[in-house]
């Protein structure tokens, strides 16, 4: 069973700033079912970014994805305050523990 | 524009049993598998089932396998989940997704399933 390890658990930033989100897989996984997802307090999870680096429809291009292997990241070129939420890396059918993007 | 409404939560009994429901609109329902997301109060997501654009193909994860049954009526566009032989441990907020195998891409809002005495 593959475990998905997020870190870190919270990133302290302010607006403007750039935010790297890394997610590790315990074994080498495929890029294609690799997938980020937005969730705000009282809201539902939100699909940002599938196959590891394409962005879903709406999403605006300061959320990227990189990664292959073991280690990808998703990376917020410059924050703008509706961004600051918790942030899931899903391969397959198992979701990382999540990282907490809170305000500095 | 698409939307997945949840219904059906609620509070139950230990051992008891409930069937979520989650209304399609705004896409070809009868053309994407459908999930079931599950996620506790204060904790992160865990995926429960899913179950392919027929309704031929289903898969659970180990924790709900037996008690929980997911079904589809492409009819009525609705996804249901029923779930039987309730545990403490299955309390939390079930989101219905649509998308493919893996991929979840659109949310409904959830409902929030309590089990205790």
């Amino acid at each position: 069973e593959i475990v998905l390890t997020q870190s870190p658990g919270t990133l302290s930033l302010s607006p403007g700033e750039r935010a790297t989100l890394s997610c590790r897989a315990s074994q080498s996984v495929s890029s294609s079912y690799l997938a980020w997802y937005q969730q705000k307090p009282g809201q539902a999870p939100r699909l940002l970014i599938y196959g590891a680096s394409s962005r879903a429809t709406g999403i605006p291009d300061r959320f990227s994805g990189s990664g292959s292997g073991t280690d990808f990241t998703l990376t917020i070129s410059r924050l703008e305050p509706e961004d600051f939420a918790v942030y899931y890396c899903q391969q397959r059918l198992t979701f990382g523990g999540g990282t907490k993007v809170e305000i500095k | 524009e698409v939307q997945l409404v949840e219904s059906g939560g609620g509070l139950v009994q230990p051992g008891g049993s409930l069937r979520l429901s989650c209304a399609a609109s705004g896409f070809t329902f009868s053309s994407y598998w459908m999930h079931w997301v599950r996620q506790a109060p204060g904790k992160g997501l865990v995926w429960v089932s899913r179950i392919n654009s027929d309704g031929s193909s289903t898969s659970y994860a180990d924790s709900v396998k037996g008690r929980f049954t997911i079904s589809r009526d492409n009819a009525k566009n609705t996804l249901y989940l029923q779930m039987n032989s309730l545990r403490a441990e299955d309390t939390a907020v079930y989101y219905c997704a649509s998308g493919g195998h893996y991929s979840l891409d659109y949310w409904g809002q959830g409902t929030l399933v309590t089990v205790s005495s």
